[in-house]
């Protein structure tokens, strides 16, 4: 079975720093990779997604992530981080070939500082 | 703009009284979802409908219920809610293989009192 293992339950940076949200697969094929976003009281919003085409793939509001294989990551990152962009990230996987289930990780908390 | 609808947004009910919770979307997709997603947790599927193709995951509790009247629509029923089904209840949805993503609804959060 496909699952997704986020690394920091919470992750502080300061407006305009580097943001790195981390995302680590278990798959025994090469699987669906989604990074979702989530503000308080609100549902799910799609990031982005890997689905066997370029490893680099970019999303909406400025956030890409990068597929490694040999690494089995697909962390999430932004140049420089806004105040809006604190919010609740969850990572989710889904075999290609079976089943429907889309399985998420934990999710991790962004709070962006002044 | 195609979209997941879900209603009502916040919904209180009392301890073992029936509630239904409604999706309905306008992406014509095949596949409606429910989740669980209790608080400062990880959605969790409950059950989901291939077109009028009921499947229930393993750990779901009999509790809860759902109903696919047309591709439109999509119900959530839970029996006698108890304390520990508060929680927020979303509705998603994606095409065939899933490959797209899901489409997510807004959510309908669940007070039981």
């Amino acid at each position: 079975a496909q699952s997704v293992t986020q690394l920091g339950s919470h992750v502080s940076v300061s407006e305009g720093a580097l943001v790195l949200l981390r995302c680590n697969y278990s798959s025994s094929v090469p699987p669906y990779l989604f990074w979702y976003v989530q503000y308080p009281n609100q549902g799910l919003q799609l990031l982005l997604k890997y689905t066997s085409a370029a490893t680099l793939v970019k999303g909406i509001n400025g956030f890409e992530a990068e597929f490694k294989k040999s690494e089995t990551s697909f962390h999430l990152t932004k140049p420089s981080a806004h105040m809006s962009d604190a919010a609740e990230y969850f990572c989710a996987v889904k075999s290609p070939n079976s089943g429907y289930a889309l399985n998420f990780g934990k999710g991790t908390s962004l709070l962006v500082t002044p | 703009d195609a979209m997941v609808i879900q209603n009502p947004r916040y919904q209180v009910t009392q301890f073992g009284k029936p509630v239904t919770l409604s999706c309905s979307q306008t992406l014509n997709h095949n596949v409606m979802y429910w989740y669980q997603q209790k608080s400062s947790q990880a959605p969790k599927l409950l059950f989901h409908y291939y077109d009028k193709d009921f499947n229930n995951e393993a750990d779901t509790p009999d509790n809860f219920q759902s109903r696919r009247p047309n591709t439109s629509f999509c119900f959530l029923d839970i029996r006698s809610p108890g304390l520990g089904d508060a929680a927020m209840y979303l509705c998603a949805t994606s095409g065939r293989g899933g490959s797209a993503g899901y489409t997510f609804g807004s959510g309908t959060r669940l007070t039981v009192v």
